[in-house]
């Protein structure tokens, strides 16, 4: 089942501007990692972060995350039209397997 | 970097036949294979996991005798749709991970079944 809901749906920003996506999820977790998929491809891996980071930085990317409320956050800085994708988030549970579970994903358009 | 590849890339075949789709761990080694269906604008839908040399671990609600699955090394797990059905037209993506990593999967391009 997915467990990941990503807030919102949709994003359409200018380019150059910053972009933010949120992801929430319900139970305790080892680690959340953030996937890109352009459309019809395969997915990309972005950034891990560990229930005992708050916060990761790669390049233009940066990734927050709050064990509190269950949340992450992906900031894209300085987008460009080449950002533009569906960007998933996905979570690896505590328990049992360790295998991700993804969130419904946020599907960015950068406007050149 | 880890690279996976998916064969074919695209698929178009009659109702009632069967689909057999190949993902290749093509430099690394991989003791677990997923799988994953993707319909149109959503989410990853996990089918079941793939261990080489085990039976593969199905999802609730994926059944195990339409969606054959088979791990025969540590670089390649098959997919076969049985009797497909229109209803199975979908985007098929694997993933594969690394024995020494345990958190990262590395996913190949994906395979767009049309049951016509």
């Amino acid at each position: 089942s997915q467990q990941g809901e990503e807030d919102p749906q949709a994003l359409s920003i200018q380019e150059g501007e910053n972009a933010t996506m949120n992801c929430s999820y319900k139970t305790s977790i080892n680690n959340l990692q953030w996937y890109r998929q352009n459309s019809g491809r395969g997915l990309v891996h972005l950034i891990l972060i560990r229930s005992n980071e708050r916060e990761k930085h790669s390049g233009r990317l940066r990734v927050t995350l709050d064990t509190s409320k269950k949340s992450s956050s992906l900031l894209i800085t300085a987008s460009r039209a080449a950002d533009t994708a569906s960007y998933f988030c996905a979570t690896v549970i505590i328990q049992g397997a360790q295998k991700l579970v993804f969130g419904q994903g946020t599907r960015l358009t950068i406007n050149p | 970097g880890a690279v996976v590849s998916q064969h074919p890339s695209r698929v178009i075949c009659k109702s009632g036949t069967s689909v057999k789709i190949e993902c290749r761990s093509l430099d690394f080694q991989a003791t677990t294979m997923f799988w994953y269906r993707q319909f149109p604008k959503q989410s990853l839908m996990l089918m079941a996991t793939s261990n080489e040399g085990s039976k593969a671990t199905y999802e609730q609600g994926v059944e195990k005798d339409k969606f054959l699955i088979n791990h025969a090394s540590l670089t390649l797990s098959t997919l076969t749709v049985t009797s497909a059905h229109p209803e199975d037209s979908s985007f098929y993506i694997c993933s594969a991970r690394r024995q020494a990593v345990s958190y990262e999967q590395y996913f190949g391009p994906g395979t767009r079944l049309t049951v016509t």
